[in-house]
């Protein structure tokens, strides 16, 4: 089976930092997606990790960690328009596709 | 502007009413996915189009059927459908195969409200 954990909200404020985990257990690994969904909007894509470590992607960047199954997305010098829902994405193989499994998402709130 | 469409955009139907959702994508991607989303809930997915193989989640209750006439459209057909059946509909397309599937595009949604 697959499980994705992540919080169901978080709030922050308009210039900080915020770091929005995502943990899993899954029986197969290929493979990690972050995708931002704004209310009433489609999910764009983030990032994609396959390999532990650290991508940046201007301000937005996003780690893996296979061993612990874990993940997070790390948004810096956060602006209103940052508030929106963001979603995590495990494609794991064990159950015989390689199409993600997407976690609940966690809503990320920024006020002034 | 994604890439991928999808009409109607609202839907209101009664539970005996038959209506189809339409998606298209104009960026020559190889995979396209039907999905469920629910207010607290995973986006869930429903069926997925491939070269390579046809997925079907068996939860899916069989009042929704898929039809992909080409690689470029995708139809979810609607009949008889629940009042929980109330959600945000997605398509999405992407690149890749059984092996591995790039990241999707997702289209604008189309809400579906069962009265």
């Amino acid at each position: 089976g697959q499980n994705i954990d992540q919080p169901t909200e978080m709030t922050a404020t308009e210039g900080a930092i915020v770091q929005i985990n995502c943990t899993y257990q899954t029986s197969g690994f290929n493979g990690l997606f972050w995708y931002q969904q704004h209310a009433g909007e489609a999910p764009t894509f983030l990032s994609y990790n396959v390999l532990d470590g650290l991508e940046e992607k201007g301000r937005f960047s996003s780690f893996l960690s296979r061993s612990k199954g874990y993940s997070y997305l790390l948004l810096k010098e956060l602006q209103m328009k940052d508030s929106a829902s963001y979603l995590c994405a495990v494609r794991d193989p064990g159950g015989g596709s390689y199409i993600p499994t997407f976690g609940r998402g966690t809503s990320l709130i920024v006020h002034p | 502007e994604t890439g991928v469409t999808q009409t109607p955009r609202h839907l209101v139907m009664g539970m005996t009413n038959k209506k189809s959702l339409k998606c298209e994508q104009h960026l020559g991607h190889n995979a396209m996915y039907w999905y469920k989303q629910s207010a607290k809930k995973p986006l869930e997915l429903m069926f997925v189009y491939s070269l390579e193989e046809r997925v079907e989640n068996n939860s899916v209750p069989s009042r929704f059927s898929p039809e992909c006439p080409n690689s470029s459209h995708l139809f979810l057909h609607l009949h008889t459908l629940q009042p929980e059946d109330s959600a945000l509909y997605l398509c999405a397309s992407s690149q890749g195969s059984r092996t591995g599937y790039n990241e999707q595009f997702f289209g604008p949604g189309t809400r579906l409200t069962v009265l």
